[in-house]
C-alpha cells in the first residue's frame, strides 16, 4: 500500500454548486480524519471516524457539510451550495488506532485544492 | 484552551543547524508531532514526542520538550536544501484524536 490517496487533486468550481472529495486511506487504518487547510495556515480538524462510525465534527463543519464512510473503508466529504470561503485544501489522514501507548501516528494524503469562482 | 504558536519564518545556511520553537497551551496534550509540509502537498510526519519525555533523536532530527513552558523545539543538524519547507508542529489530547496544528514556520535553507 503506498499510503493515504485523495481524489480529485484538484477541483475547481463556481458558486453554489455542490462537490465530493473521496478518500481511500492507509489498508486496514480503521481511523479516517479530515482537516482543512487555508493559505497560510495550519491544517483545521473538521471530523474523523473510527470504522463507519463518525466519531466527532468540528463546529468548522457547517450544515453544509457532510462527510461518510459507509463501509468503514473510504471516505467522502461533500460540501453542498459552495460559497466562495470553502476555497481551501481538504485534507484526509488515517491511523491504525491506538495500542497501548502507541502514538496512534496520523498519516496524510496529498490532499484536494478547492477552488470556489 | 487550545492553541498552538510557532514563528513564521527562519532562514538557516546550507550546513547549520535549524531550531524551530513551538509553544502549545494546553497541558493535557498526550502527544507532541512536527510534520513537513513541501509545496502543494500533504504533509508528512517526521516526529513525535510522549508527554512523558523531554528528548528524542531521529537521525538529523532532534525534539526537545519543556513541558512545564509547554515549550517544543525540533533541532535539524546538517540542514539541507532539501529541508526547506513549512514545518508544523501539532498537539493531540488524551481526550481526543485531532491534531491541533500551529500556523507553521517556513524554512529557508540558503546554499
Amino acid at each position: 500500500d503506498t499510503g493515504v490517496s485523495q481524489n480529485p487533486r484538484h477541483k475547481i468550481t463556481k458558486r453554489g454548486q455542490n462537490v465530493t472529495f473521496r478518500c481511500d486511506p492507509i489498508s486496514e487504518h480503521n481511523r479516517l480524519y479530515w482537516y482543512r487547510q487555508t493559505l497560510g495556515q495550519g491544517p483545521e480538524f473538521l471530523t474523523y471516524f473510527q470504522n463507519e462510525a463518525q466519531l466527532e465534527k468540528s463546529r468548522l463543519l457547517s450544515d453544509r457539510f457532510s462527510a461518510e464512510r459507509p463501509k468503514g473503508s473510504f471516505s467522502t466529504l461533500e460540501i453542498q451550495r459552495t460559497e466562495q470561503g470553502d476555497s481551501a485544501m481538504y485534507l484526509c489522514a488515517s491511523s491504525s488506532g491506538d495500542r497501548g501507548g502507541h502514538a496512534d501516528t496520523q498519516y496524510f494524503g496529498p490532499g484536494t485544492r478547492l477552488t470556489v469562482l | 484552551g487550545e492553541d498552538v504558536e510557532q514563528s513564521l519564518f527562519l532562514s538557516v545556511r546550507e550546513g547549520d543547524s535549524s531550531v524551530i520553537n513551538c509553544t502549545y497551551t494546553d497541558s493535557s496534550s498526550t502527544y507532541l508531532y512536527w510534520y513537513k509540509q513541501e509545496p502543494g502537498a500533504g504533509l508528512q510526519l517526521l516526529t513525535y514526542i510522549f508527554s512523558n519525555m523531554d528528548m528524542k533523536q531521529d537521525q538529523r532530527l532532534t525534539v526537545l520538550l519543556n513541558k512545564k513552558d509547554k515549550h517544543l523545539s525540533l533541532r535539524i543538524a546538517d540542514t539541507q536544501t532539501g529541508d526547506s519547507a513549512i514545518y508544523f508542529c501539532a498537539e493531540r489530547m488524551d481526550s481526543s484524536y485531532k491534531l491541533i496544528f500551529g500556523s507553521g514556520t517556513r524554512l529557508l535553507v540558503r546554499p
